[in-house]
C-alpha cells in the first residue's frame, strides 16, 4: 500500500470547517483513499473513501486531486466530538480480505 | 445500525495466564480482522480471517495466538500465555464482501 504523510496535529474553531491534508503521492492507480478516525481509544471508525471524483457523506466531504497524489477530507461544521485522531490510508481496491495499515494520522483538535 | 461488538471491555489478567476475547461481527459480514493498539503507539494489524481460515497474519501474531470462530456469530482471540507487552487495546473488525472495515469498541487488556 502506498505511504501517506498527515500533519501531526490540527486546531480549529467549532463550528467552522476543518479541512485535514493528506499526501499520498505514490499511490497507484487501484488503490483508494480511506479515511477513519479514533475517538479517545474508541475503535477506529470509518468516515468515507474515494478513488478519484470526489464524495460526500452525511459525515464528510473527500475532495481528491485530479493527479491522486493529495486528499482534503473536510468536516463541514466541526463539532467538540470531533476532536479525535484522523487516519488517512490508501489501499488497493474493496474486495478481498486486505488489511488496513495505519500511520500515526492527524490529531484533530476542536476549539470552543 | 449494527455494531461490532466486543467483550469484555476490560480484562486484568495475570502474566502466563491464557485469554479469550471476545467479538460478535455485524451478522452478514464475512471477512474478520483483529488488531491491537499499545497504549500511545500505532494500530497494528494482528490476523485476519475468512472461509474459517486464517488469510493474512502479521508478525506479531505468533503461535501465543489463536483465532477461532466457534458458532456462527462469535469471533474469538486467544492468547495462551499472556506477556506483560501483550498489554494493549484489542480491536475486532469486520466487514462485508463489497463494504468497508467496521471496528468494535475494544478490549482493553492488562497483564500484571
Amino acid at each position: 500500500d502506498a505511504k501517506t504523510t498527515q500533519p501531526t496535529s490540527m486546531d480549529c474553531a467549532e463550528g467552522r470547517a476543518a479541512n485535514l491534508p493528506c499526501n499520498h503521492s505514490t499511490i497507484s492507480g487501484n488503490e483508494y483513499v480511506y479515511w477513519y478516525r479514533q475517538i479517545h481509544s474508541q475503535g477506529p471508525q470509518y468516515i468515507i473513501h474515494g478513488l478519484k471524483n470526489n464524495e460526500t457523506n452525511e459525515m464528510a466531504s473527500l475532495i481528491i486531486t485530479e493527479d491522486r497524489k493529495s486528499s482534503t477530507l473536510i468536516l463541514p461544521h466541526a463539532t467538540l466530538r470531533d476532536t479525535a485522531v484522523y487516519y488517512c490510508i490508501v489501499r488497493v481496491a474493496n474486495f478481498g480480505n486486505e488489511k488496513l495499515t495505519f500511520g500515526t494520522g492527524t490529531r484533530l483538535t476542536i476549539i470552543p | 445500525e449494527p455494531e461490532v461488538t466486543q467483550t469484555p471491555s476490560h480484562q486484568v489478567t495475570q502474566m502466563g495466564q491464557e485469554v479469550i476475547l471476545r467479538c460478535v461481527p455485524i451478522s452478514n459480514h464475512l471477512y474478520f480482522y483483529w488488531y491491537r493498539q499499545i497504549l500511545g503507539q500505532k494500530v497494528e494489524f494482528l490476523v485476519s480471517f475468512y472461509n474459517n481460515e486464517i488469510s493474512e497474519k502479521s508478525e506479531i501474531f505468533d503461535d501465543q495466538f489463536s483465532v477461532e470462530r466457534p458458532d456462527g456469530s462469535n469471533f474469538t482471540l486467544k492468547i495462551r500465555s499472556t506477556k506483560l507487552e501483550d498489554s494493549a487495546m484489542y480491536f475486532c473488525a469486520s466487514r462485508s464482501l463489497a463494504d468497508t472495515q467496521y471496528f468494535g469498541p475494544g478490549t482493553r487488556l492488562t497483564v500484571l
